[in-house]
């Protein structure tokens, strides 16, 4: 285990409604990045945090929002859920200067 | 444009064969990282290597072996002697850099089954 965790585990939301994920990072680690990965794709980079501060974005909508907190956890909060929402949302950390990221178990996000 | 190709969809084969997985990258960046991670049906990314642009040693580790080639953008990943908890979904990953650090951007992903 990588010592990444994420909750819930699962979650089923309707459309329209807005969702809260949570990550705790490895211990040590500074840094967090979030990715969406849709059934039979590899994940897609949402964005990632470092110091509290957004530090780069992938092709998401400003409806994708994040929080890093002072122990380097983490939120990503999406409001106006749509049905193509429906995916795994993988946490991982990393620290400064390394450039392996460490996943957590994901949470699995359903949209009706 | 994709910038990591893994062309096999899903890989077949009995315990004990071996099974090469492909990964064909693309980038302008003369320094970046490959990775390949490996994820079980539970769903955890489990991160099996990194390899830097500038280091094209191919590396072993027990039954896994990667072969890095920079003149044809390939970083391939045999598994030797194959077992049944080797079946998985295996994703091929670039991170180039320096400005965009830690976006890793993943292949399809290769489906590995291993039947007995």
């Amino acid at each position: 285990e990588t010592g990444v965790t994420q909750s819930p585990t699962h979650l089923i939301k309707t459309r329209g409604q807005q969702v809260t994920l949570r990550c705790s990072s490895q211990s040590g680690h500074n840094t967090v990045s979030w990715y969406q990965q849709a059934l039979g794709q590899g994940p897609q980079f949402i964005f990632q945090y470092y110091r509290e501060e957004e530090n780069g974005r992938g092709n998401f909508p400003p409806r994708f929002s994040g929080l890093q907190f002072p122990n380097y956890s983490s939120e990503l909060n999406v409001n106006a859920l749509e049905l193509d929402d429906s995916a795994l949302y993988l946490c991982a950390s990393s620290a400064t200067g390394q450039e392996t990221q460490y996943f957590g178990p994901g949470t699995r996000l359903l949209v009706l | 444009a994709q910038k990591v190709t893994q062309a096999q969809t899903e890989i077949s084969v009995v315990e004990k064969e071996d099974v090469t997985l492909d990964c064909v990258y693309e980038t302008r960046d003369t320094t970046y990282y490959l990775f390949w991670y490996k994820q079980p049906p539970s769903g955890e990314l489990v991160f099996l290597i990194r390899r830097n642009s500038f280091d094209e040693q191919n590396e072993i580790s027990g039954r896994y072996s990667w072969n890095f080639q920079k003149s044809t953008s390939s970083f391939n990943f045999t598994i030797t002697a194959s077992q049944v908890v080797d079946s998985a979904v295996y994703f091929c990953a670039l991170s180039e850099g320096p400005r965009s650090w830690g976006k890793l951007q993943f292949g399809a992903g290769t489906q590995v089954v291993v039947t007995p």
